[in-house]
């Protein structure tokens, strides 16, 4: 069975930096992009950036390119989002989700994680 | 580029038909037959429902169908049941220059 397991809910203080993951299993992790996908408190859903285990390749949104670093260890089939100083607006839930690709193109999400809850306060 | 567009909200009773829209441009939605719906119960992993407009993944029940007519794509759901109540969001190709569009959600209750 495919699964995308994503660590735990996290709770900082604005200034901190935060490295969450994505653990996936069922299928060679490595030979499948993974995205991070953002939902902030009752909004919908955005697409942060997405990454090619297999060769790091990675590609970001213009509103999260500076913002986060999306990286990803094939060997432990594990990838992450991270951030170096989080602010009050970080506050959402990150979603990791395994694409279906074709010639560079994201046609589908077919399996998502259960979602990380951050939350930034002071 | 904006989001795609979702009604907010869509009900139904159980056995009855409700059908969800999601409109976008010719630049995303009616540009290319990449349009995705999901299904999300809070708190849980959301669910591929539909994929390239129209396809569904093993597993889905063929109660949920997809279209598509110029800068909009429908999802259908048919016979709904108690547990077809989530929050359904599209997404779609949106070109080369960046990752993709997803819908604001709809919320489907069954009365």
């Amino acid at each position: 069975e495919v699964q995308l397991v994503q660590s735990g809910a996290e709770v900082k203080e604005p200034g901190d930096s935060l490295k969450i993951s994505c653990k996936g299993s069922g299928y060679s992790f490595t030979n499948y992009w993974i995205g991070w996908v953002r939902q902030m408190p009752g909004k919908g859903l955005e697409w942060m950036g997405i990454i090619y285990p297999s060769d790091s390749d990675s590609r970001y949104s213009p509103s999260f390119q500076g913002q986060v670093t999306i990286s990803a260890d094939g060997s432990i089939s594990t990838a992450f989002l991270q951030w170096r100083s989080l602010k009050s607006s970080d506050t959402a839930i990150y979603y990791c989700a395994r694409l279906n690709m074709l010639w560079g193109v994201i046609i589908t999400i077919d399996q998502w994680g259960q979602g990380t809850q951050v939350t930034v306060s002071s | 580029q904006s989001a795609l567009t979702q009604p907010p909200s869509a009900s139904g009773s159980p056995g009855q038909s409700v059908t969800i829209s999601c409109t976008g441009t010719s630049s995303d939605v009616g540009g290319y037959n990449y349009v995705s719906w999901y299904q999300h119960h809070p708190g849980k992993a959301p669910k591929l429902m539909i994929y390239e407009v129209s396809k569904r993944p093993s597993g889905v029940p063929d109660r949920f169908s997809g279209s598509k007519s110029g800068n909009t794509a429908s999802l259908t759901v048919s016979g709904l049941q108690a547990e077809d109540e989530a929050d359904y969001y599209c997404s779609s190709y949106a070109g080369s220059n960046n990752l993709g569009l997803f819908g604001g959600g709809t919320k489907l209750t069954v009365l």
